[in-house]
């Protein structure tokens, strides 16, 4: 399974744009991109995945490089409630599902 | 929309207990998962389940652990005989036939706390 690497912790202020690198630089031919959202004492929520270019739906874009060995979360014009822990996972679809591991993930912090 | 519930929602029990976390998938789904996260701490996937056995399985999920669909709606994991160590939240989640932008749906969580 690829290693992702991302930043810890981010803050920042309502109404701004929000852009969350993930570094993977061992990933994988058949591997997808993958982000999820985990408020407080819930479990993680899909928000999006990508294989390569962009891929955008309602809530957030996420931006692959053609090398593929980061990816980044855009979050367009967060409020408070975006605050959460947004984890970046990296897996190849095999026998049926997304074989993928949870990192530590980035605190993000919306200031009001 | 369609969830993925989990009971019950808090479970306290002595070392060396069994207990037995409950969930029930979204109906459609056919995959079935579960995931522990100690507090504070990242969040390990346990087991996969597909077709009535055991798809793929951690480091973590050793012989205290089964999981079992003991009919059409509900999904299980049973942990033997508790361990302090054992203290987390458990995550149920599902999805549908693997398929490319397919999403795991995870449940609201079972707190477990072992005395």
């Amino acid at each position: 399974l690829a290693k992702t690497t991302q930043p810890i912790s981010m803050d920042s202020y309502e109404g701004q744009e929000v852009n969350i690198t993930c570094s993977h630089n061992n990933i994988a031919t058949n591997d997808y991109i993958t982000w999820y959202q985990q408020f407080p004492s819930q479990g993680p929520r899909f928000i999006i995945q990508g294989y390569k270019t962009k891929v955008t739906n309602e809530v957030a874009s996420l931006f692959i490089p053609a090398d593929r060995k980061s990816s980044t979360l855009s979050l367009p014009r967060v409020s408070l409630s975006d605050t959460a822990v947004y984890y970046c996972l990296v897996g190849e679809f095999s026998g049926g599902y997304q074989k993928v591991t949870f990192g530590t993930g980035t605190k993000l912090q919306v200031i009001p | 929309e369609p969830e993925v519930t989990q009971t019950p929602s808090h479970q306290v029990t002595q070392m060396g207990q069994e207990v037995i976390l409950r969930c029930v998938p979204i109906s459609n789904h056919l995959y079935f998962y579960w995931y522990r996260q100690i507090l504070g701490q990242k969040v390990e996937f346990l087991v996969s389940f597909y077709n009535n056995e055991i798809s793929e399985k951690s480091e973590i999920f050793d012989d205290q652990f089964s999981v079992e669909r003991p009919d059409g709606s509900n999904f299980t994991l049973k942990i033997r005989s508790t361990k302090l160590e054992d203290s987390a939240m458990y995550f149920c989640a599902s999805s549908e036939p693997g398929q490319v932008d397919y999403e795991q749906y995870f449940g609201p969580g079972t707190r477990l706390t072992v005395t």
